[in-house]
């Protein structure tokens, strides 16, 4: 099954302390991006990918980090995370030329 | 810059009621367009989609959708709603380009069905 698989699904942090939202899709994608989504504004891009060792800043790429060390894997990286990045993370895949996203089942994360 | 208006944060109907959700978009070329739903507690389920050709697309659990380049818009409709399509919902613009690859969500329409 085609699928966009993100852990945890759930996680409360305190500030501070480092933390990784791993992503793996199994569609042989291209792409793969961030996104975070937050009441009233709709989803985000923070980072993304268009292939392995290639990644760009989205609109919102302040406090994260990310690698593409191999094509099926984009983990997000929060180095010191602040209770303003409590929010829905979603990880999704795209094939080459193309604009269609396969989501992840989002990740929410709460920084106290 | 490119930008999706979703301009009802809410709305109720009931059931067995058409429904229309409004969006419109802001870009230069001609769109990739999408229709997402989330489900309480869910991710994001891809409901249709635009590309080329004809205006007036099909999706999955019966919704539709027009695109309508004059008015920059891509509303979706559904003739009868079931309790089921309690949701919310988003609007995007897919954006492709030299070096980058992006949705532009709209702010989503929270919808609820009333029995």
């Amino acid at each position: 099954e085609a699928q966009v698989t993100q852990n945890p699904r759930y996680l409360i942090t305190v500030t501070g302390k480092k933390l990784t939202v791993t992503c793996s899709q199994n569609m042989n994608h291209e792409y793969m991006s961030w996104y975070r989504q937050d009441p009233g504004l709709g989803l985000r891009q923070i980072y993304y990918s268009m292939n392995v060792e290639v990644t760009d800043k989205g609109d919102v790429p302040e406090g994260y980090k990310v690698s593409r060390k191999e094509k099926r894997n984009f983990p997000l990286i929060l180095e010191s995370p602040s209770p303003n990045q409590t929010s829905l993370y979603f990880c999704a895949s795209t094939r080459l030329g193309n604009t269609e996203a396969f989501f992840g089942q989002g990740t929410r994360l709460t920084v106290v | 810059a490119q930008s999706v208006t979703q301009p009802d944060i809410h709305i109720t109907v009931s059931e067995g009621a058409s429904l229309e959700l409004r969006c419109n978009y802001s870009y230069g070329a001609t769109p990739y367009l999408f229709w997402y739903v989330q489900s309480p507690g869910q991710g994001l389920q891809l409901l249709l989609k635009y590309f080329s050709g004809d205006t007036l697309v099909q999706g999955i659990k019966g919704f539709e959708a027009e695109f309508k380049r004059s008015q920059s818009s891509f509303n979706l409709r559904k003739p009868s709603v079931h309790w089921s399509d309690a949701a919310e919902y988003f609007c995007a613009v897919g954006l492709l380009g030299g070096g980058y690859n992006k949705l532009i969500f709209g702010a989503g329409t929270r919808l609820a069905v009333h029995p």
